[in-house]
């Protein structure tokens, strides 16, 4: 079946440490996303790459990098810099269904701090 | 640069009773994608509804349906005979059409309660 996996689906980090969130989608999109979503709130944009070895920021880039080496592989990496990691973290892609659009999301990964 | 509004952070709704989710948006662009997406407590993303911003008839998908008023940046889901199943939260979002890859945008969101 077609779709977006992201791994692992809970993840714990150590104080000073980068960890690294996979998302993979085997849908062929050029699009890909991540979006960051604390308790109880709406979805705020990471960052966004429109094709292979491109990607730009969103609205809360600071702390995340991400790489697009592959079409299929968009993984995001939440650095120690990053001081507040604590939240739950989605990855999509888009596509075209029935000649429209929309966007395809992972299960997504809660990231916690230990 | 676009934005998108919901005014109603939580709502709740008899059994089988039908309720109104508002959302409205900001954009220059003449033709756009909006979008209601569901994220029920298992936290997947699960489409509800779309609407192409040049269809002028509203979207239906069985219980589901919506008012696109576009002159007036208006995009309100109304859920028919509402179920439990149907609570959740529920995010409006925006996104560009294909000319542009750009980014999709969401709403903060409305949790929605249905009571039996």
């Amino acid at each position: 079946d077609g779709g977006i996996t992201q791994s692992p689906k809970y993840l714990f980090r150590k104080e000073g440490q980068n960890v690294t969130l996979s998302c993979e989608q085997n849908l062929n999109h050029d699009a890909m996303y991540w979006y960051r979503q604390d308790p109880g709130q709406g979805l705020r944009l990471i960052y966004y790459s429109q094709i292979v070895n491109d990607f730009q920021k969103g609205d809360i880039a600071e702390g995340y990098s991400v790489s697009r080496e592959k079409k299929e592989s968009f993984p995001l990496t939440v650095t120690s810099a990053q001081k507040n990691p604590t939240a739950f973290y989605l990855c999509a892609s888009r596509g075209r269904v029935h000649r429209s659009e929309k966007l395809f999301f992972g299960s997504g990964t809660q990231l916690s701090v230990l | 640069a676009q934005t998108v509004t919901q005014s109603q952070p939580e709502m709740s709704v008899q059994e089988a009773e039908t309720v109104t989710l508002s959302c409205t948006y900001d954009t220059s662009e003449s033709n756009y994608y909006l979008f209601w997406y569901k994220q029920p407590p298992s936290r997947q993303m699960i489409l509800v509804i779309r609407q192409e911003a040049y269809k002028q008839q509203n979207a239906t998908e069985n219980r589901f349906s919506v008012n696109f008023q576009k002159a007036a940046k208006s995009f309100s889901l109304k859920i028919s005979d509402s179920q439990l199943g149907d609570t959740a939260m529920y995010f409006c979002a925006f996104m560009k059409t294909e000319t542009s890859y750009d980014k999709v945008i969401f709403g903060p969101g409305t949790s929605l309660s249905v009571i039996p």
